[in-house]
C-alpha cells in the first residue's frame, strides 16, 4: 500500500533554531516525493520536489531510500516559515496521482 | 490567470440535502483532482481526471459521492444525500506537468 506518514502534528521552535519536519513513506516502487506548504490565508502550493534537488526558501529535503524518508530541513527557522507542511508521494509510472500525509503545523516563535 | 477557482467558498446544509461543489481548473491544464481535508486524515485524494476522463476514483468514500468533468474547464463533486461526517474542506487542484498541483482555495462544507 502507498502511504505517507508525518508523525508530528505540531512542531514549535524559536526563530533561528534548526527545523526538521519528518516524513516517511511506504511504497514498493520508485516514488517521487514532494513537500507542499500552506501559509495562513493562502493556497496550498508546491515547496520542493526531490528530483529537483534544490533549496527553496532555505529548505532542503533528501530522499533516503534505505530509511524510506524525505525529511524537510532548514538550518535557521524564520517567523515567516510558520505554516502547514504536507509531504506527498507520487507513484510515478505515468500517473499524476499525489498521496499526501496528514501534515505538520510549524510554529516559529520570535 | 486567476488560478483554480472553486465555488462556493462556504456551504452549510442540512443532513440529507444534496451538495454540489464546483471547480474551474487553470486553462490548459489536463489533470484535475478532488481532495478532502480533515483534521484526522489530512488530505485524501477522492478522484482525479486526465483529459476529462476519470482515471482513479478509488478514494471516493461511497456511492453518495459522484464527480463529473463534462469539459476541460469545469468539474463538479456531488454529495447526495449529505451526512454530518462529510463536513470537511474540499479542494480542487489541476496540473499540466505531472504531479505539480495548483490548488484552489477550497470549499468549507458543514453538514448539520
Amino acid at each position: 500500500a502507498q502511504r505517507v506518514t508525518q508523525p508530528e502534528k505540531l512542531l514549535s521552535v524559536f526563530k533561528g533554531a534548526p527545523v526538521e519536519l519528518k516524513c516517511n513513506y511506504s511504497y514498493s516502487g520508485s516514488p517521487e516525493l514532494f513537500w507542499y506548504v500552506q501559509y495562513s490565508r493562502q493556497r496550498l502550493q508546491l515547496l520542493l520536489r526531490h528530483i529537483s534537488r534544490e533549496s527553496i526558501k532555505g529548505f532542503t529535503a533528501d530522499l533516503n531510500k534505505g530509511e524510506t524518508s524525505f525529511h524537510l530541513k532548514k538550518p535557521f527557522a524564520q517567523e515567516e516559515d510558520s505554516a502547514m507542511y504536507y509531504c506527498a508521494l507520487s507513484p510515478g509510472l505515468n500517473t499524476d496521482k499525489l498521496i499526501f500525509g496528514t501534515g505538520t503545523r510549524l510554529q516559529v516563535f520570535p | 490567470d486567476a488560478g483554480v477557482i472553486q465555488s462556493p467558498r462556504h456551504e452549510v446544509t442540512e443532513m440529507g440535502q444534496e451538495v454540489t461543489l464546483r471547480c474551474k481548473p487553470i486553462s490548459g491544464h489536463n489533470s484535475l483532482f478532488w481532495y478532502r481535508q480533515t483534521m484526522m486524515r489530512g488530505l485524501e485524494l477522492l478522484i482525479y481526471f486526465n483529459n476529462n476522463v476519470p482515471i482513479d476514483d478509488s478514494g471516493m468514500p461511497e456511492d453518495r459521492f459522484s464527480a463529473k468533468m463534462p469539459n476541460a474547464s469545469f468539474s463538479t463533486l456531488k454529495i447526495q444525500p449529505s451526512e454530518p461526517r462529510d463536513s470537511a474542506v474540499y479542494f480542487c487542484a489541476s496540473s499540466l506537468e505531472g504531479p505539480k498541483l495548483f490548488f484552489g482555495s477550497g470549499t468549507q462544507l458543514s453538514v448539520l
